[in-house]
């Protein structure tokens, strides 16, 4: 159980256009989902709390415009990456609870790529 | 803010031999969860086990430990008998725990950790 997949697990784009990647649990109702950011051999970043229905929280020095989460359903949460230039490539991962429990389920990454 | 340190960017250690591997964090809170984390080449996140702030006892899960320092906000995790499967970068992680579970983490830089067989 606790299962999230993303969905695509590797983009390429060119820059000024926008990417949507999709965040699901597949097995349980997701309250609340991250999504974090991953530079090559770094540490993860978070980026920003979407809980369902309601407006996501970003962190500190997070463009709001450029990446716009959508958290429309209790399984599906989307980060789409708008106006892409080649400094957003990154690996984006999201994670996902069920009420109020420590672990953070997570989704295997997407890979994205501004040529 | 939160703060996660791991000073070991990278550690070797024979198959089946102990390694520890550190972190420290720096927090005004209380309550609180910390986290051991492994990511392999494949980068999917695993959780390796979990400490609770206010539990005094430190947490195992089989043949991983954690040595948990309250007052030195140190801690660190104990992989015994290490197997070419744990090879993997390791994540420790931070969260606050009051206000419910809708608080992200916070990571520390990672120490990637090499067994050598």
């Amino acid at each position: 159980g606790a299962v999230v997949s993303q969905h695509p697990s590797w983009v390429i784009c060119k820059s000024g256009t926008s990417v949507k990647i999709e965040c699901r649990s597949l097995d349980f109702q997701a309250t609340t989902m991250f999504w974090y950011r991953q530079f090559p051999k770094q540490s993860l970043m978070l980026m920003a709390t979407s809980n369902e229905g309601s407006k996501a929280t970003y962190e500190q020095g997070v463009e709001k415009d450029k990446f716009l989460i959508n958290h429309a359903s209790l399984t599906l949460s989307t980060l789409t990456v708008t106006s892409a230039h080649p400094e957003d490539s990154s690996f984006y991962i999201c994670s996902a609870i069920s009420g109020q429990v420590y672990e953070q389920y997570f989704g295997p990454g997407t890979r994205l790529t501004v040529t | 803010a939160q703060t996660v340190t791991q000073s070991q960017p990278e550690m070797s250690v024979q198959e089946a031999e102990t390694v520890t591997l550190s972190c420290t964090y720096d927090t005004s809170e209380s309550d609180y969860y910390l986290f051991w984390y492994k990511q392999p080449p494949s980068r999917q996140m695993i959780l390796v086990i979990r400490q609770e702030a206010y539990k005094q006892q430190n947490a195992t899960e089989n043949r991983f430990s954690v040595n948990f320092q309250k007052a030195a906000k140190s801690f660190s995790l104990k992989i015994s008998d290490s197997q070419l499967g744990d090879a993997a970068m390791y994540f420790c992680a931070y969260r606050i725990r009051v206000g419910g579970g809708a608080d992200g983490l916070t990571f520390g830089k990672g120490t990637h950790l090499i067994i050598q067989p």
